[in-house]
């Protein structure tokens, strides 16, 4: 069975420090990875997907992610945090593509 | 622009009355999902769609209803047979089926009372 977990629902970092926002998944097969960005009281927008290939993924806004399949981990970051990054961050992994696991969420704080 | 549309935004209804929610999607997308959102849980798949007049059950389709006459569209009825029914409810599409990403419409907001 698949699985997400998100370690932490709330991170808070200052402004111009690194973002770390970790995610470690189950899947029986090579899984597909998605990162997903939501603003209060909007939809999820996608942030970046590992699919196969190189495992450190870029995605928009400055944020990256390696896919590590010895630590089942999928990891998001990003080097300096800005204001505009305070939001909430969702991890999601499909093996066979028959359905979509989402973690809970990460709100991310970010202090000026 | 392509996207997905839902509305309204905030829909407010009492106890034991129907509800729909729109889902319109321009992108030519195949498939089409309903998730609901509640604080703390991270999104449950309702109902999918992966062509039109065909639709299955997702993790928590008791109490709602859903139809696919159109590509395009894809509205979720919320019963009054559903027991919890407020909640941040999320459409989304995919290309087609399988572990293309999807896209997410901007979310409509029901509150029963």
């Amino acid at each position: 069975a698949q699985s997400v977990t998100q370690l932490g629902s709330h991170v808070s970092v200052s402004e111009g420090a690194l973002v770390l926002l970790r995610c470690n998944y189950s899947s029986s097969v090579p899984p597909y990875l998605f990162w997903y960005v939501q603003y209060p009281n909007q939809g999820l927008q996608l942030l970046l997907k590992y699919t196969t290939g190189a495992t450190l993924v870029k995605g928009i806004n400055g944020f990256e992610a390696e896919f590590k399949k010895s630590e089942t981990s999928f990891h998001l970051t990003k080097p300096s945090a800005h204001m505009s990054d305070a939001a909430e961050y969702f991890c999601a992994v499909t093996d066979t593509g028959n359905q979509f696991y989402f973690g809970t969420g990460t709100s991310l704080t970010v202090i000026p | 622009d392509g996207g997905i549309t839902q509305s309204p935004k905030y829909l407010f209804r009492k106890e034991g009355q129907n509800v729909t929610l729109s889902c319109e999607q321009n992108l030519n997308h195949d498939a089409m999902y309903w998730y609901r959102q509640d604080p703390g849980q991270g999104l449950r798949l309702i109902y999918y769609s992966q062509i039109v007049n065909d639709f299955q059950k997702g993790d928590i389709a008791e109490g709602y209803s859903v139809s696919r006459e159109k590509k395009e569209s894809f509205p979720l009825t919320v019963t009054s047979a559903q027991k919890n029914p407020t909640a941040f409810y999320l459409c989304a599409s995919s290309i087609e089926r399988g572990r293309n990403e999807q896209y997410f419409g901007p979310g409509t907001r029901l509150t029963v009372t």
